[in-house]
């Protein structure tokens, strides 16, 4: 149980085009995702807090107008690079929590790597 | 100040042999959760074993076992009979508070290369 799957597992594109990536929470439902980026050989960094049916809490530094996110439902969230630029090359994961067994843990997707041209 | 610090970023160790990985922690938080996960080459983050601050026992997953030292804020992850499929990178990960929405907070990773 608790499957996260990401769509897609990879996609290249063109400088200055939008690239939207899907985190679905498949047999249970997640109140809460995360998105998280990662450079090569480096760790993940949280990029934003998606809660459905509200605006996503994003950290410092992360630009909200370039990095849009949306939770419609409880189980889909989706992450939007707008105007993609090779700096935004990068692994994006999502995770999504589920208070079951009590650990409140964060199940995470198999990632999605991103090559801007 | 970092609140997750892994001091390891490579380690290696023989097959069939333990080994330890460092994590250390900051918090004031009386109530958090200490996760560690592998990610192999294919990026896929695993859960191996979980810590909750008031948990008494060390944790333990099969060959995976949390050395938690709560007034030293160490959480060690010990691998026994390591195999060369433990070979990956090892992040050790904090959740402050005890909330399914609450952020986790990674370190930076040991890489593992387990040997013949």
């Amino acid at each position: 149980g608790a499957v996260v799957s990401q769509h897609p597992s990879w996609v290249i594109c063109k400088s200055g085009t939008s690239v939207k990536i899907e985190c679905r929470s498949l047999d249970f439902q997640a109140t809460t995702m995360f998105w998280y980026r990662q450079f090569p050989k480096q760790s993940l960094m949280l990029m934003a807090t998606s809660n459905e049916g509200s605006k996503a809490t994003y950290e410092q530094g992360v630009e909200k107008d370039k990095f849009l996110i949306n939770h419609a439902s409880l189980t889909l969230s989706t992450l939007t690079v707008t105007s993609a630029h090779p700096e935004d090359s990068s692994f994006y994961i999502c995770s999504a929590s589920s208070e079951a067994g009590g650990r409140n843990e964060q199940f995470f997707g198999p990632g999605t790597r991103l090559t801007v041209l | 100040a970092q609140k997750i610090t892994q001091t390891q970023p490579g380690m290696f160790v023989q097959e069939k042999e333990a080994v330890t990985l460092d994590c250390t922690y900051d918090t004031s938080d009386p109530s958090y959760g200490l996760f560690w996960y592998k990610q192999p080459s294919s990026g896929e983050m695993i859960f191996l074993i979980y810590q909750g601050s008031y948990d008494q026992q060390n944790a333990t997953e099969g060959r995976y076992s949390l050395n938690f030292q709560k007034a030293r804020k160490s959480a060690n992850l010990v691998i026994s009979a390591s195999q060369l499929g433990d070979s990956a990178m090892y992040f050790c990960a904090m959740r402050e508070g005890s909330g399914g929405g609450n952020k986790l907070t990674f370190g930076t990773g040991t890489q593992l290369k387990v040997e013949l």
